[in-house]
């Protein structure tokens, strides 16, 4: 089954110690994503991964680090947790170049992190 | 600041009937618009989309319509049923990156 998946579901932890959300897709997609899930404020994109060993910002990376080693892997990074990083964040993928085509991103099913 | 913009938080409508859940963008460089319905619990999963070089894209219930001039996107869902009670966002995209608007309720009322 074609799915992305994210570790852990739930998370509670307290200001300043290190954590990593991970995410895994299994559909060899190239492209990977972090979001943020807040009230009010939508879905926002945290970084991007376009293929291995490429990253880059989004709209909201302060704060945040990602690493793309391999194709299907992409954890996100809190060095130094603070409680307004406490959300509910989201990873997704989706295929690129011309064999994909105009692809959506899928995505998993949300992490919620509460740093205390 | 918000370059996707759902203006209403929610929308219930009686089943059977016409839902239109509206979008209002500002980046004239968005090329490629989608619409993700999202359960509790879930993660969003797509719906529809449509590129900026077409005006209406239809797919069974579903029909979203672009209007570039006016730079607003909305989705239309005929009959309207229970199972489509969901929190509805729009995207749009710009190079590789993706926002997203702030997200509709919908409630279908049986």
């Amino acid at each position: 089954e074609a799915q992305v998946t994210q570790n852990p579901r739930y998370l509670i932890t307290v200001t300043g110690k290190k954590l990593t959300v991970t995410c895994s897709q299994n559909m060899n997609h190239e492209y990977m994503s972090w979001y943020r899930q807040d009230p009010g404020l939508g879905l926002r994109q945290i970084y991007y991964s376009m293929n291995v060993e490429v990253t880059d910002k989004g709209d909201v990376p302060e704060g945040y680090k990602v690493s793309r080693k391999e194709k299907r892997n992409f954890p996100l990074i809190l060095e130094s947790p603070s409680p307004n990083q406490t959300s509910l964040y989201f990873c997704a993928s989706r295929g690129t170049g011309s064999h994909w085509g105009n692809q959506p991103q899928h995505f998993g099913d949300g992490t919620r992190l509460s740093i205390l | 600041d918000q370059q996707v913009k759902q203006n209403s938080p929610s929308l219930s409508v009686q089943e059977g009937r016409i839902s239109i859940l509206n979008c209002d963008y500002t980046n004239s460089m968005f090329d490629y618009f989608l619409w993700y319905k999202k359960y509790p619990a879930e993660g969003p999963t797509f719906l529809i989309s449509i590129s900026s070089i077409k005006d209406k894209n239809e797919d069974g219930r579903f029909t979203v319509f672009l209007n570039k001039s006016a730079k607003h996107l909305s989705l239309h869902i005929v009959p309207s049923q229970p199972g489509d009670s969901a929190v509805y966002f729009c995207a749009a995209r710009s190079g590789n990156q993706f926002y997203f608007g702030t997200g509709t309720s919908l409630t279908v009322i049986p």
